[in-house]
């Protein structure tokens, strides 16, 4: 079954702390995987899009990592701000049979940043 | 900047009642999608359309049309809203693999 699991489901740190996201997944056949910030009451904004040739990438101060063999990826916040506050939702899409991009989201970690 | 526009942030019906909720997008893009977005479950997908007057379904297209006649504007439609369609409903464009979601609607059916 293709799932996305998201660790922890909520977390909390101080303002100016680092902190990392977990994302597993069983997708397959693997096309690609983002990372998407979610505010409140808002739709979701594309931080990172990783394709299975690459293992890194940068947006700011927010940095994606992905292992494609162990099917994990992880998003790691650097000197956090009080409006990184948000859902981070892991998406991973995968090819369908039909030929079109099929997405499997997973549930989000709710991040709150306290001054 | 790619916008993507919902024409309510929030909105009241009652059961039974036969609900529209529209998007529109301003970059020319040829796929535009559906989804629901309730706690717990992420996002799942209602239905989605490559083109004009071309619909395809999602995960849980049951409860729900759409019609798209313009290339710019996707509606969700609720032929008999029900309770257990209380839920925040988000539409996305996509030129490609790239998707840009709107504001999202959160609908509470009564």
């Amino acid at each position: 079954k293709n799932q996305v699991e998201q660790s922890p489901q909520s977390l909390i740190i101080l303002e100016g702390k680092n902190c990392t996201l977990q994302c597993n997944y069983t997708v397959s056949p693997f096309s690609n995987l983002r990372w998407y910030k979610q505010d409140t009451g808002r739709g979701p904004v594309s931080l990172t899009i990783m394709t299975f040739s690459e293992n890194t990438k940068s947006n700011g101060r927010y940095t994606a990592t992905l292992d494609a063999d162990t099917k994990q990826s992880s998003l790691h916040i650097t000197a956090s701000q009080l409006s990184d506050s948000a859902s981070y939702i892991c998406v991973v899409s995968r090819i369908s049979n039909f030929g079109n991009e099929k997405l499997t989201f997973g549930t989000g970690t709710r991040l709150t940043i306290i001054p | 900047d790619v916008k993507v526009t919902q024409s309510s942030r929030y909105l009241v019906k009652r059961t039974g009642e036969k609900v529209f909720l529209e998007c529109v997008q301003d970059m020319d893009h040829e796929n535009m999608f559906w989804y629901r977005q309730d706690p717990g479950l992420g996002l799942r997908l209602i239905y989605f359309s490559y083109d004009v007057k071309m619909k395809e379904k999602g995960d849980i297209p049951e409860g729900y049309s759409v019609s798209r006649e313009k290339k710019e504007r996707f509606s969700l439609i609720l032929e008999s809203a029900s309770t257990n369609q209380t839920s925040m409903y988000l539409c996305a464009s996509s030129p490609g693999y790239e998707q840009y979601f709107g504001p999202g609607t959160r609908l509470t059916v009564t």
